[in-house]
């Protein structure tokens, strides 16, 4: 079984200031890892994923994040954020092959950006 | 726009009752999943069909059911319906494994 932390449930940051949403996950399996964003009254969308290869991965609004295998961490990043940023960013994973492959989502943090 | 597509959008009933929520994936996923997201439980996985068949189970109570068609289009069961199933519920659609597209939801309130 997997699971997945979100440390922070709220994050406030300044208008153009970076950002860093933490997740760390557990699995006894490798795993495919993922960062949705959720705006109000709207679905989910992708902002990026890890299937393999580079561990440096960078997505869609000038989000990346890193995984990092060794703390079994995926932490999603921006260097400036923008009012429109603001919404719940949700951290998921996923067994990777096999294809069985719900996802496993963590809390979710929710990012207000400050003008 | 995902091009994944739930009905309806809002849907309010009582305790008791049943309720069919549809999904249609886009064009061309064979996989279909089903998210539930409340406040108390977050996201969670329920089910996931592909190409017909169920492939994967989650946190689904028995009380729930889905299935796939041949069209491939899936719809999710909800019977004897408790104050506590009211929450948002997600379909998402995939080709392969990595990258699951979400529908806009329906947002279930039972009274």
């Amino acid at each position: 079984a997997q699971s997945v932390t979100q440390l922070d449930s709220q994050v406030p940051v300044f208008e153009e200031a970076p950002v860093e949403l933490r997740c760390n996950y557990s699995s006894s399996v490798s795993v495919y890892l993922f960062w949705y964003v959720q705006y109000p009254n709207q679905g989910l969308q992708l902002l990026l994923k890890y299937l393999s290869g580079s561990t440096l991965v960078k997505g869609i609004n000038g989000f990346e994040a890193e995984f990092n295998k060794s703390q079994t961490s995926f932490h999603l990043r921006k260097p400036s954020v923008h009012i429109s940023d603001t919404a719940e960013y949700f951290c998921a994973v996923s067994e990777s092959g096999g294809g069985a492959d719900g996802l496993t989502f963590g809390k979710g943090t929710h990012l207000i950006i400050q003008p | 726009d995902s091009g994944v597509t739930q009905t309806p959008k809002h849907l309010i009933t009582a305790t008791g009752q049943r309720v069919t929520l549809r999904c249609s994936p886009r064009s061309g996923d064979l996989s279909v999943y089903w998210y539930q997201q409340s406040l108390d439980q977050g996201l969670q996985f329920l089910i996931q069909y592909y190409n017909g068949e169920e492939r994967a189970k989650g946190n689904i109570l028995e009380r729930f059911s889905a299935q796939q068609f041949p069209d491939l289009h899936s719809e999710l069961n909800l019977s004897s319906l408790e104050l506590g199933d009211s929450a948002l519920y997600f379909c998402a659609s995939s080709v392969t494994s990595g990258e699951q597209f979400f529908g806009p939801g329906t947002r279930l309130t039972v009274l």
